[in-house]
């Protein structure tokens, strides 16, 4: 009963370097979304999936690459990190087109 | 853009009262989505409401869709501790199946 899985759950780059940040869904969901949260404003969304192979944007996609080609996984990549992407990342994933679950998070230092 | 406004965005209540809280759209939504969020967890769905008027209860949570479509309304009865954290609405933007969020009202209570 894993639900939305996410790992790492706490990480710390380097101004530049890349990264992968992992998602993983055991309910054969088709709808997944990123989001990142900062003080203060809310969740905002990165990028969204309505299904295997098909990625769409969100409010704030800059620096972000996603791709989806299982229903279950949904990784968010980080092409080169900017301290300005320093921010807690929740992947959530439903059944319908909605936002039903969230994973518990990872927190992401760009020093 | 599309924003969600919350309101109030904060409120410290005792222990016993009820609760309400808003939220406000510049557009038309065809959904809205109510979730609770603890400290260093991720969002939780409570309500989801697709229907203008509509008016859900889940416990001791009641939401209601706002008739103009643009608002949504959400009351606590009865209070108690463990109703602490941020309270966020969110829903999709127009056409599309982007779900923003608002920026939250944080809840506090005193015991």
């Amino acid at each position: 009963n894993a639900g939305v899985t996410q790992t790492p759950k706490f990480q710390v780059l380097k101004t530049g370097q890349s990264m992968t940040l992992q998602c993983a869904q055991d309910m054969n969901h088709e709808y997944m979304s990123w989001y990142r949260q900062d003080p203060g404003m809310g969740l905002r969304l990165i990028h969204y999936s309505v299904g295997a192979g098909i990625t769409d944007q969100g409010e704030v996609p800059n620096g972000y690459n996603v791709s989806r080609s299982t229903t279950e996984d949904f990784p968010l990549r980080l092409l080169s990190a900017a301290p300005s992407q320093t921010s807690v990342y929740f992947c959530a994933s439903s059944p319908g087109k909605s936002v039903a679950f969230f994973g518990q998070g990872t927190r992401l230092t760009v020093v | 853009g599309q924003q969600l406004n919350q309101s109030p965005q904060s409120m410290f209540i005792q222990e016993g009262e009820d609760v309400s809280m808003n939220c406000t759209s510049s557009s038309i939504f065809n959904t809205w989505l109510w979730y609770k969020q603890d400290p260093g967890e991720g969002p939780v769905l409570l309500i989801a409401l697709y229907k203008a008027g509509e008016l859900t209860s889940n416990g001791r949570l009641t939401a209601q869709f706002g008739i103009t479509r643009k608002d949504s309304f959400l009351n606590i009865s009865a209070s108690i501790p463990s109703d602490v954290g941020i309270y966020f609405c969110a829903g999709p933007t127009s056409g599309t199946y982007k779900y923003i969020f608002g920026t939250g009202t944080r809840l506090k209570v005193l015991a």
